[in-house]
C-alpha cells in the first residue's frame, strides 16, 4: 500500500535560516504529492502540490520537487520567518484518487 | 467564503455515551472524509463519502459510523465512545479526482 515517511521533528531554526524537511514515499503508479501546513489551532491547508515527476510545487517561498527516481518530495525554503512556525505534513494521493495518505508531520518552530 | 465547519470544536464525554460530530461544507463538493490525528501517527482516514448515500471505510473505521443524506453534511457518529477514541478529528471535502482538500478546523474529543 501507499506510505509516506517524513523527517522527525521537532525542528527549531532561527529566523532567515534555510529549511529542508525531508519526505519520501512508497506508492504504486503515479501519485500526486502534497505538502499541507497546520497552524496552531487550525485545520490543514494545502501549501503546495506536484502531480507528475519533475514538477516543482511552490507557494509562499516554499518549494518541493517531485523526484520519481528517489521517491522524494522534500520541502525547502530559503529564508524562514517566525510566521512559518507550524506543523508540516507530506501527503500523497493515488492517480485520480481523493484519498490522502499522510506522513506523521514535522513541527517547525522559528525563533527570532 | 468557501469553508468546512465542524461542531463542536471541543468535547469531553464519558465512555459509552453516544455522540455526533457534525461537518458541513458550502462548496458543493462530492467527496467528504473524516480523519483522526494522533501524535506520531499523522492523520488517518476513518471514513469517506464519494457522494450522497455513498460511504466507505477508510483505514481506521472501527467504532465509528457516518451518514451522507445531504451533499453538504457528513456527520461522524460514535455509538459507544471509548478512551482510545480520544483524538483530534478533522473533516475534509474536495471535488472528485483530486487534489486539493479543504479541511475543517478540527474537533478535539476526550473520552474519559
Amino acid at each position: 500500500g501507499n506510505s509516506v515517511t517524513q523527517m522527525e521533528g521537532p525542528v527549531t531554526l532561527s529566523e532567515e535560516a534555510f529549511l529542508t524537511i525531508n519526505c519520501t514515499y512508497t506508492a504504486t503508479g503515479y501519485p500526486s504529492l502534497f505538502w499541507y501546513v497546520q497552524y496552531p489551532g487550525e485545520g490543514l491547508q494545502l501549501l503546495l502540490k506536484a502531480t507528475k515527476a519533475d514538477d516543482k510545487g511552490s507557494n509562499k517561498g516554499f518549494e518541493a520537487t517531485y523526484r520519481k527516481e528517489t521517491t522524494s518530495f522534500h520541502l525547502e525554503k530559503g529564508s524562514v520567518q517566525v510566521s512559518d512556525s507550524a506543523v508540516y505534513f507530506c501527503a500523497l494521493a493515488g492517480f485520480g484518487n481523493e484519498k490522502l495518505t499522510f506522513g506523521t508531520g514535522t513541527r517547525l518552530t522559528i525563533i527570532p | 467564503e468557501a469553508q468546512v465547519t465542524q461542531n463542536p470544536r471541543y468535547l469531553i464525554t464519558v465512555t459509552g455515551k453516544k455522540l455526533t460530530v457534525t461537518c458541513s461544507q458550502n462548496m458543493n463538493h462530492e467527496y467528504m472524509s473524516w480523519y483522526r490525528q494522533d501524535p506520531g501517527l499523522g492523520l488517518r482516514q476513518i471514513y469517506y463519502s464519494m457522494n450522497v448515500e455513498v460511504t466507505d471505510k477508510g483505514d481506521v473505521p472501527e467504532g465509528y459510523k457516518v451518514s451522507r443524506k445531504e451533499k453538504r453534511n457528513f456527520p461522524l457518529i460514535l455509538e459507544s465512545p471509548s478512551p482510545n477514541q480520544t483524538s483530534l478529528y478533522f473533516c475534509a471535502s474536495s471535488l472528485p479526482g483530486g487534489n486539493k482538500q479543504y479541511f475543517g478546523p478540527g474537533t478535539r474529543l476526550t473520552v474519559t
